[in-house]
């Protein structure tokens, strides 16, 4: 079974930092692109970040570019979000999510993790 | 950076019915768009991609259309499980945005 499990989430206080992993499971993990996606309490779907599946590609949303770093390792078929920098409305659930194709972001993410709950606050 | 905007936010409807919900972008992307339902305290799922495209799995009655920048979800018949939040995501170019969400509401 193809699934995603994040973990890391937690309280920290503005300034502080927090990775989150993502790890997977029941397919090549390298061979496809891999995003994290945030969604802060009442509100919609907002895009972080994505890496392609060597890790040699990362993009980023212009709100956490120069604080957050997504990485991979693909020897652990894990999924990573380091995360500085952190204000309050960088609070929200954070949830990883499988390319449904390969190394194309062009196809939609078909399967999504639970998430992992990040409360930014003093 | 390309904006994504949802009609309606809200619909309310009844089970049976047909619903549509649009989504226009601010600039062309041919047809890279996706729609995802998510329930609340559950995962977004991968209904549509490439705007027409259906996801394996997802019920007939869930259909996607349009190209260039402006796109339609539709809903024929209405079912009980599909009272959900509806997000259209153009995945063109980075950043991948998402438009703002309806909520598919029971009349």
């Amino acid at each position: 079974e193809v699934q995603l499990l994040e973990s890391g989430g937690g309280l920290v206080q503005p300034g502080g930092s927090l990775r989150l992993s993502c790890a997977a499971s029941g397919f090549t993990f390298s061979s496809f692109a891999m995003t994290w996606v945030r969604q802060a309490p009442g509100t919609g779907l907002e895009w972080v970040s994505t890496i392609s599946g060597s890790g040699d590609s990362t993009y980023y949303a212009d709100s956490v570019k120069g604080r957050f770093t997504i990485s991979r390792d693909n020897s652990k078929n894990t999924l990573y979000l380091q995360m500085n920098s952190l204000r309050t409305e960088d609070t929200a659930v954070y949830s990883c999510a499988k390319g449904s194709v390969g190394e194309s972001p062009s196809y939609g993410m078909d399967v999504w993790g639970q998430g992992t709950t990040v409360t930014v606050s003093s | 950076d390309i904006q994504m905007t949802q009609s309606p936010s809200s619909v309310s409807a009844s089970v049976g019915d047909r619903v549509t919900i649009t989504c226009r972008a601010s600039q062309g992307i041919s047809s890279w768009l996706a729609w995802y339902q998510q329930k609340p305290g559950k995962a977004p799922k991968l209904l549509i991609y490439t705007a027409s495209s259906l996801q394996s799995g997802v019920p007939s009655r869930f259909s996607g259309s349009g190209s260039g920048a402006d796109f339609t979800l539709t809903i024929t018949s209405l079912q009980p499980e599909d009272f959900a939040t509806y997000y259209c995501q153009q995945t063109n170019s980075f950043p991948l945005t998402f438009g703002g969400g309806t909520k598919v509401e029971i009349k």
